[in-house]
């Protein structure tokens, strides 16, 4: 159980474009996901944190107006990467808590982002 | 900020050998998690602690939530070849955000 569902698992998209990213949790409520960004061979550095029907919280250094997320359901929180730029490609994961304490973090499959 | 120091940076070990990797921190965590992550995939939950001093073992896997809060180490036993893998300790409070550390690369000579 507690399964996060995450699309599309690769994207290619041109310079300029924006592209969504769903994350949705099947099985239980995720009033919280957190969005992490990870370039090849780095660890997980987390961007941003989604709480159902509230603003989300950006890390430092994450521009807010770039990544625009939205967690307007309890099974569906969206990263959109807007304005693609090369710099922009990397791996975009997300991570929701396992209900009931003690179950720690799902992760999402993660979406491979190629900016061209 | 919070910074995980994880340790060895990459291993390349025989078939069999048990393999041993820790991480430790300049803060105090309520939880310490263990992940493997495979080439193009999210990262899979091994082990997660929540204890000071907790042991907890999953098949050939074992780790440790140090005593002090500060640190974790997870041991792998009789190592296989699909154990290849990028291994993740993670620390944090439940509910919150996790700090990752920088991975341990592991690579198995069959």
């Amino acid at each position: 159980g507690a399964v996060v569902s995450q699309h599309p698992s690769r994207v290619i998209c041109k310079s300029g474009t924006s592209v969504k990213i769903e994350c949705r949790s099947l099985d239980f409520q995720a009033t919280t996901m957190f969005w992490y960004r990870q370039f090849p061979k780095q660890s997980l550095m987390l961007m941003a944190t989604s709480n159902e029907g509230s603003k989300a919280t950006y890390e430092q250094g994450v521009e807010k107006d770039k990544f625009l997320i939205n967690h307007a359901s309890l099974t569906l929180s969206t990263l959109t990467v807007t304005s693609a730029h090369p710099e922009d490609s990397s791996f975009y994961i997300c991570s929701a808590p396992r209900p009931g304490q003690g179950h720690g973090y799902t992760f999402g499959s993660g979406t491979r982002l190629t900016v061209v | 900020g919070q910074q995980l120091n994880q340790s060895p940076q990459s291993m390349f070990i025989q078939e069999g050998e048990d393999v041993s990797m820790n991480c430790t921190s300049s803060s105090i965590f309520n939880t310490w998690l263990w992940y493997k992550q495979d080439p193009g995939e999210g990262p899979v939950l091994l082990i997660a602690l929540y204890k000071a001093g907790e042991l907890t073992s999953n098949g050939r896997l074992t780790a440790q939530f140090g005593i002090t809060r500060k640190d974790s180490f997870l041991n792998i036993s009789a190592s296989i070849p699909s154990d290849v893998g990028i291994y993740f300790c993670a620390g944090g409070e439940y509910g919150n955000k996790l700090v990752f550390g920088a991975g341990t690369i592991l690579r198995v000579k069959s």
